[in-house]
């Protein structure tokens, strides 16, 4: 089993939708967990993190994480193009390291 | 003034061949890391660097060789290229970890084919 598991999509949805991407993660241990974002052809970037359980809100954008189910979330409101992109989760191993999942690619269709 | 950045953007080469990806952060962090992602996007690690010394080494192929000349550069040397070794590889730096690695910054990455 993988530490992280992620469905790679791809995800299609028209604009303005809300967007739902989600992932599991199998160590209990797990303390933070982060959505990054890559564009196409791009590094990817942090979008926000959170810490333990609860929910994180930043504009449009809410992270939310269950540690009784391991299920990390993020949701995206008012889906524009410019959000069309991979998606990954990741969380930490101990310091020094993180561990993605496999990245959603997501389309917002104008 | 890009923060991280990689050269070469792309690399084709031969099986076999012996090839270099350099990397250079100007934020002056104190850690560095390579990762291969691979053609499902699957992102992992395969070293880390922090103030020039190795921290993380994960199951990588000996062929594969990191190094840093000082904090704010690390290259990848790989030996005898193989077909499994295409794939883009990113440089990242991020602050003394202590104990709490969240932010990751990332290069644009080294697109390499192995032919």
């Amino acid at each position: 089993q993988k530490e992280v598991e992620q469905d790679p999509g791809p995800l299609s949805v028209p604009e303005g939708a809300i967007v739902s991407l989600n992932c599991t993660y199998s160590n209990s241990a797990f303390q933070y967990f982060m959505w990054y974002r890559q564009y196409s052809r791009k590094g990817p970037e942090l979008l926000m993190y959170t810490y333990s359980s609860g929910n994180k809100e930043d504009g449009r954008f809410t992270a939310q994480v269950d540690k009784s189910s391991k299920y990390i979330s993020l949701f995206i409101r008012d889906s524009q193009p410019s959000d069309s992109a991979t998606y990954l989760c990741a969380t930490d191993w101990g310091a020094q390291k993180l561990v993605f999942g496999q990245g959603t690619r997501l389309t917002i269709n104008p | 003034d890009t923060a991280v950045s990689q050269t070469p953007k792309y690399l084709v080469t031969q099986m076999g061949n012996d090839k270099s990806i350099k990397c250079e952060q100007n934020l002056g962090h104190d850690t560095m890391y390579w990762y291969k992602q691979d053609s499902k996007k699957f992102l992992k690690i395969m070293f880390s660097y922090n103030n020039k010394e190795l921290i993380i080494n994960e199951t990588v192929p000996n062929r594969f060789s990191p190094k840093s000349p000082d904090k704010a550069h690390l290259n990848l040397h790989i030996n005898s290229l193989e077909l499994g070794d295409s794939a883009v590889y990113f440089c990242a730096s991020s602050q003394d970890p202590g104990p709490l690695v969240t932010e990751q910054y990332f290069g644009p990455g080294t697109r390499l084919t192995v032919t």
